[in-house]
């Protein structure tokens, strides 16, 4: 069972607007989540994280918001850089050892 | 701090053939992870170690998978009998205990044909 979703498999935007990224989960007890970069044929990279207890964390140009009621979280980038240009994958853990991974979604900043 | 590194980073086997994948995690994490990716999907969770200790298996890890990590340092992931359905990217990551985000390796990509 899926149980954290990203439902936007693509998102396209334009050189210094903003990429907004967004993750749905339907696990109750998640209570931390974590946002992954990855570039073809490379790990995933670390991003940003936030536990259920706050509703926003801010690191350089990402943000990520959580709204733990509607059980949805979303990454934003401002201003998009070319280098963004990747898969975003969205994690969850209930526990402080199995994530939870989404689908990922393709990122791709247009000069 | 060299990161997570795996080997090989491609690998290409026949069917039936047994492989081997190692894990090197950053050096002070006493916690060790394996994925596996396969396209379009996000990593799934296989196994994990404290230590030495193998504390969890998913349900994804047949009885042809097996995992060791003999000296709570590096760890291997051996498939044996290889099918066609075990190609994939495998990921390895690691963590401090306690410590929610972990951090990955390269990944082995593994073609069964």
């Amino acid at each position: 069972d899926q149980q954290v979703k990203q439902n936007s498999p693509s998102l396209s935007v334009q050189e210094g607007r903003i990429s907004i990224l967004n993750c749905d989960y339907t696990n109750s007890m998640f209570d931390y989540f974590l946002w992954y970069k990855k570039y073809p044929a490379e790990g995933p990279t670390f991003l940003i994280s936030i536990s259920s207890i706050k509703d926003k964390n801010e690191d350089g140009r990402f943000t990520v918001f959580l709204n733990k009621s509607a059980k949805h979280l979303s990454l934003h980038i401002v201003p998009s850089q070319p280098g963004d240009s990747a898969v975003y994958f969205c994690a969850a853990s209930s526990n402080d050892y199995k994530l939870s991974f989404g689908a990922g979604t393709t990122v791709t900043v247009r000069a | 701090d060299t990161g997570v590194s795996q080997d090989p980073r491609h690998k290409i086997t026949k069917r039936g053939q047994n492989v081997t994948f190692r894990c090197d995690p950053i050096s002070e994490h006493n916690r060790l992870y394996w994925y596996r990716q396969t396209l379009g999907q996000g990593p799934e969770f296989l196994t994990y170690f404290q230590n030495e200790a193998q504390l969890e298996k998913s349900r994804l890890l047949s009885d042809r998978f097996s995992a060791e990590r003999p000296k709570g340092s590096f760890s291997t992931l051996e498939i044996q009998r290889t099918e066609q359905g075990d190609s994939a990217m495998y990921l390895c990551a690691s963590s401090s205990g306690g410590v929610v985000t972990q951090y990955f390796g390269p990944g082995t990509r593994l073609l069964v044909l």
